[in-house]
């Protein structure tokens, strides 16, 4: 059971926009900055927006973050094929005083 | 460019110390940044086990705590952890990660960049 909440799976068609939400709880996305990995089917993750939604150098900007209180999103616009991967936010957790991840949303490109 | 290699035995037996190092190329593992350790089971998540920072501070995860050291070698510029009495629920991928902390808390960072994860698999 993971401390933040994701949906397993999401889907979507060549050119479509999804999106991913991940609840969380006030000790960690409410208190403290979200960050979204990538991981492409048998590599490492990667990272993908951190501070909520900043992208880092090479990331394209069909994705992008948000976060409002104790929940935040990651949304892919003009969907492609070589986005299908795993997508997993974290953030940092007070009371834990550590790092906590989602459970991860397997994203099929249809 | 930092890139990171992770390190080690690729089994275990049960009840013995699963041991892994990560090498650190194209940056200094002295810099003010925290190392850390995540894995990954098979076909399941991401779970953070703990991290050391350039002053040998560590944070881990409560529920490895009394299982996990995770210690810098700052001569051989690597990082490393180990976990004891291991169990078959400790088999996974294991990686090391960098936390860029250059101006800010280890709580408002991010892990960046990643190695490319080892496998550990406990059995007899």
């Amino acid at each position: 059971q993971s401390v933040l909440t994701q949906p397993p799976s999401a889907s979507g068609t060549p050119g479509q926009r999804v999106t991913i939400s991940c609840s969380g709880s006030s000790s960690n996305i409410g208190s403290n900055t979200v960050n979204w990995y990538q991981q492409l089917p048998g590599t490492a993750p990667k990272l993908l927006i951190y501070s909520n939604y900043q992208r880092p150098s090479g990331v394209p900007d069909r994705f992008s973050g948000s976060k409002s209180g104790t929940s935040a999103s990651l949304a892919i616009s003009g969907l492609q094929s070589e986005d299908e991967a795993d997508y997993y936010c974290s953030a940092w957790d007070d009371s834990l005083n550590g790092w906590v991840f989602g459970g991860g949303t397997k994203l099929t490109v249809l | 460019q930092v890139q990171l290699q992770e390190s080690g035995p690729g089994l275990v037996k049960p009840s013995g110390t699963l041991s892994l190092t990560c090498a650190v190329f194209g940056g200094s593992i002295s810099s003010r940044t925290w190392w850390s350790w995540v894995r990954q089971p098979p076909e399941k998540g991401l779970e953070w086990i703990g991290e050391i920072n350039h002053s040998g501070r560590t944070n881990y995860n409560p529920s490895l705590k009394s299982r996990v050291t995770i210690s810098v070698d700052k001569s051989k510029n690597r990082f490393s952890v180990k976990l004891s009495s291991v169990t078959a629920a400790d088999t996974a991928v294991y990686y090391c990660a960098r936390i860029p902390t250059f101006t800010i808390e280890v709580s408002s960072s991010w892990f960046d960049p990643w190695g490319q994860g080892t496998l550990v698999t406990v059995s007899s």
